[in-house]
């Protein structure tokens, strides 16, 4: 039941656009988004809960479909900081258990 | 604020030695996780605690224990390791808000041990 994130991989020029989605076969409560640079932890991006909202986090956002079970993630704009792999971690909606289920992860790079 | 601890940082062993990875976090979270992370599969979650006193296997807990000492360290024992447990292997921890379940809180993650086993 690990969610589906595509594209796997995506190369972009400084301040191009990318759309990152990831999809689950179950219903959800919440999906997390994280991105992680080559050698570090992940760091948290945000999260949306369920209720269809977007968020923004300067010029990334997210958005959640529930009925969909999907989940996109927007970067406008892009930086060179922007380069690394994008996680998206799913919550399951029965239940009371905090555990996400990661997708395998999208690789950005993005090049002067 | 350190956050998430890890120690130690990279380890090497032997098939059929066993260690164990500790986790420290001082953000005063009820909830703590162990992953590992191998190339091309994301993060599996093996064991977590949602809370001190309380332990529950992932998705992929074979070959490994786990101890909540106290609410602040969580640690991941490898009692007899294995080549196939070579990885980079991450402690996260995410705290509980009165309103929203666990399942809406982010993990904050450690800067991970990367263990090699020959």
């Amino acid at each position: 039941q690990q969610p589906v994130q595509s594209p796997q991989a995506v190369i972009l020029r400084e301040g191009e656009d990318a759309v990152i989605n990831c999809s689950s076969s179950k219903a959800l409560y919440s999906v997390h988004w994280y991105r992680q640079k080559h050698g570090e932890a992940p760091v948290f991006l945000m999260i949306l809960l369920k209720g269809g909202e977007q968020k923004g986090h300067d010029k990334i956002s997210a958005s959640f479909n529930e009925k969909k079970q999907q989940s996109s993630l927007y970067l406008t704009a892009s930086q060179l900081s922007y380069s690394g792999t994008y996680f998206c971690g799913t919550g399951p909606l029965g239940g009371s258990q905090g555990n996400l289920i990661f997708g395998k992860g999208t690789k950005l790079s993005v090049k002067p | 604020n350190a956050g998430v601890t890890q120690t130690p940082k990279f380890q090497v062993l032997k098939t059929g030695q066993s260690m164990t990875l500790q986790c420290a976090q001082d953000m005063n979270h009820n909830s703590m996780y162990w992953y590992r992370q191998d190339p091309g599969m994301g993060l599996r979650l093996i064991y977590y605690s949602a809370s001190e006193g309380t332990t529950d296997k992932g998705e992929v807990p074979n070959g490994y224990n786990v101890s909540r000492l106290n609410k602040r360290e969580f640690s991941l024992r490898l009692e007899s390791a294995a080549p196939s447990q070579t990885s980079v292997y991450f402690c996260a921890s995410s705290g509980q808000h009165i309103d929203v379940p666990r399942r809406g809180q982010p993990q904050h993650f450690g800067d991970g041990t990367r263990l090699s086993i020959l």
